[in-house]
């Protein structure tokens, strides 16, 4: 079967580093994605890691092991904007994106 | 550019009747799909679209019916709305099955 887990909650505060976890267990594996949502909001595309290794877009890294199926999103000089859901996604042949259950994060000043 | 557009926003059912959400995009997008999103269960894929003239079921279909109406747009069709079915659903669209996917604003349907 395939499975993906993240934590379901996170908190830290502003200015602090966070890493958010997921790990996952599937088929026909080529590539990880993050998206964030905002409460009430969509669901935004944050980045992709199709290899092994970190990806860096400004305050935001994604990184993937394939030989551990793992991967983490790193969120540094927090801001109290980035409050939102996160979500890992798994790319995999033969069929659509399989999203994990989300990651809650909280920052407070 | 629109991006993914749905409707409607906001929609409160009775059990029993139908409905249809709409949905479409500009991106000139092969790939369709449809998620509901309900508290701690992050999204479910019910259906989607690969390709123009194609439509496959995904984790929670039953009780859904979708219809891919042209390569822009992408209805998801209620029969006889249920108390279960209240959840905020969104549809997405991709170049590609396997390619980053962009979401609409999303409906957010109550079952009474």
């Amino acid at each position: 079967g395939q499975s993906l887990e993240q934590p379901s909650e996170v908190t830290a505060v502003e200015g602090a580093i966070v890493q958010i976890n997921c790990t996952y267990q599937t088929s026909g594996f080529y590539g990880l994605s993050w998206y964030q949502q905002h409460d009430g909001g969509a669901p935004t595309f944050l980045s992709y890691n199709g290899l092994d290794g970190l990806e860096e877009t400004g305050r935001f890294s994604s990184f993937l092991s394939r030989s551990d199926s793992y991967g983490y999103l790193l969120l540094q000089e927090l801001q109290m904007k980035d409050s939102a859901s996160y979500f890992c996604a798994v790319h995999q042949a033969g069929t659509a994106l399989i999203f994990g259950k989300g990651t809650t994060l909280s920052v407070s000043s | 550019n629109a991006g993914v557009t749905q409707t409607p926003k906001f929609q409160v059912l009775k059990t029993g009747q139908s409905m249809t959400l709409q949905c479409a995009q500009d991106m000139n997008h092969n790939s369709m799909y449809w998620y509901r999103q309900d508290p701690g269960m992050g999204l479910r894929l019910i259906y989607y679209s690969a390709s123009e003239g194609t439509t496959d079921k995904g984790e929670v279909p039953n009780g859904y019916n979708v219809s891919r109406l042209n390569k822009r747009e992408f209805s998801l069709r209620l029969e006889s709305a249920a108390p279960s079915q209240t959840s905020v659903y969104f549809c997405a669209s991709s170049r590609a099955r396997t390619d980053t996917q962009y979401f609409g604003p999303g409906t957010r349907l109550t079952v009474l």
